[in-house]
């Protein structure tokens, strides 16, 4: 079955560091998502993208960056980890038209 | 962009239905009104979609008003295990499909 993976599930750094964090899908999706949700609240979209080499920023983008250099994969990078970072991460992705957003586990991030 | 307003908690009685409202007042025609949950911390589980029409699938029906300024997302026999939080969104198609808002969602509480 295809599926939607993120990794890692769970990770601790320190503040000034990159940390990537992998989303690998293979649904053959051409839209990709990253989100954060921070406790208690909804999810606040950080960046997407539509297809290959194509890459959009989301309403919380400062601090973060994404590359999408394949179909399967949408990576997101933290340039330089701050503690307002801290948070659960959960990558998503779609098909065209109006298919639904297909979520993956999520990646809880603490930044130390 | 369309955002959605819903209430923040609701309560049900196990095997009654559960009617979950959303508010989306500036919602534009090529916009689809999409349900989500999301139980715990699990990434958010698909349960509906409708541009205009009443929809229903095995999860749940989905009624959306004439002027498509809200809609319904009705539960018809609750478990417990439907308690989670329900988020309300609308979202274009296509090169439009990164543009949409999640808000705090609707926590609902089934109980015995």
């Amino acid at each position: 079955d295809a599926e939607i993976t993120q990794s890692p599930r769970h990770k601790i750094t320190e503040t000034g560091r990159q940390v990537t964090l992998a989303c690998h899908q293979t649904w053959n999706h051409n839209n990709m998502f990253w989100y954060r949700q921070d406790l208690g609240h909804g999810l606040r979209l950080i960046h997407y993208s539509y297809g290959v080499q194509d890459t959009n920023k989301g309403e919380v983008s400062d601090g973060y960056s994404v590359s999408r250099s394949n179909t399967e994969d949408l990576p997101l990078t933290l340039e330089s980890a701050a503690s307002s970072q801290t948070s659960v991460y959960f990558c998503a992705s779609s098909g065209t038209g109006n298919q639904p957003q297909h979520f993956g586990d999520g990646t809880r991030l603490s930044i130390l | 962009d369309a955002k959605t307003t819903q209430p923040p908690s609701m309560d049900c009685a196990e095997g009654r239905a559960a009617n979950l409202p959303c508010n989306h007042s500036t919602i534009s025609g090529n916009e689809y009104v999409y349900w989500y949950r999301q139980i715990h911390s699990q990434g958010p589980q698909y349960i509906i979609h409708g541009l205009k029409n009443n929809e229903t699938n095995e999860m749940a029906s989905l009624i959306i008003t004439e002027d498509r300024k809200s809609s319904t997302l009705i539960l018809p026999h609750a478990t417990l295990r439907d308690t989670a939080v329900y988020y309300c969104i609308v979202r274009g198609i296509n090169t439009n499909a990164g543009k949409s808002t999640f808000g705090d969602g609707t926590t609902l509480t089934v109980k015995p």
